[in-house]
């Protein structure tokens, strides 16, 4: 079975810093997917960014990219120049490919980002 | 745009008087998904309609039901709300043809039984 595990439960940053929120991820497979999904206050989850175990380069999207070390199985976020609007509960989550498998959520990260 | 629709987003019912709550969904895909996020948790998968093939996840308790008529829609019935279930539910699609296999959520229902 699949595990992911989030160790901080709340982080914050002061806007326009930079934050790094950790995952780790425990599976004996070699093919899988790894995601981290936003969801603000409002409550509507929705994806920020995916990773390709089999990609060795590290997702980009706009000011949000990942460190994916599969031999240490370890994939954090870091979200760079920090705005109010990332404030939000952060899921760290973890597929295996082939076919419909289920996502397999982290506990979670709030992160708070301060004025 | 394609999305993800739930109705209603808020939803008010006595305990023990069925509910239903609806999704449905404009991307076409194949999986739906309907979970259960309790506050400040991750959701939990309840099951799941590959097409019209139902998979309930094993400890979804049997006061839990679903229905998918077609690839649009998908419905979750609770025969009998307890205090318990007041939570948010949350309705996802995914493709199963196409990797990466990620999901797609709706704007969630929060359920409040009183």
């Amino acid at each position: 079975a699949q595990t992911v595990t989030q160790s901080q439960p709340e982080m914050s940053v002061q806007e326009a810093e930079t934050v790094t929120l950790s995952c780790t991820y425990d599976t004996s497979e070699s093919n899988y997917y790894l995601f981290w999904y936003k969801q603000p206050p409002s409550r509507q989850m929705i994806l920020v960014i995916r990773q390709e175990a089999y990609k060795q380069q590290n997702a980009t999207e706009n000011r949000f990219s990942v460190n994916f070390q599969k031999a240490a199985k370890s994939f954090s976020l870091k979200i760079s120049d920090s705005q109010l609007g990332d404030t939000a509960m952060y899921f760290c989550a973890f597929i295996l490919s082939g076919s419909a498998r289920q996502l397999t959520f982290g506990s979670g990260t709030q992160l708070t980002v301060l004025p | 745009d394609a999305m993800v629709i739930q109705n209603p987003r808020y939803q008010v019912t006595q305990f023990g008087k069925p509910v239903t709550l609806s999704c449905s969904q404009t991307l076409n895909h194949n999986v739906m998904y309907w979970y259960q996020q309790k506050s400040s948790q991750a959701p939990k998968l309840l099951f799941h309609y590959y097409d019209k093939d139902f998979n309930n996840e094993a400890d979804t308790p049997d006061n839990f039901q679903s229905r998918r008529p077609n690839t649009s829609f998908c419905f979750l019935d609770i025969r009998s709300p307890g205090l318990g279930d007041a939570a948010m539910y949350l309705c996802a699609t995914s493709s199963r043809q196409a990797a990466p296999y990620e999901q797609y959520f709706g704007p969630g229902t929060r359920l409040t039984v009183t």
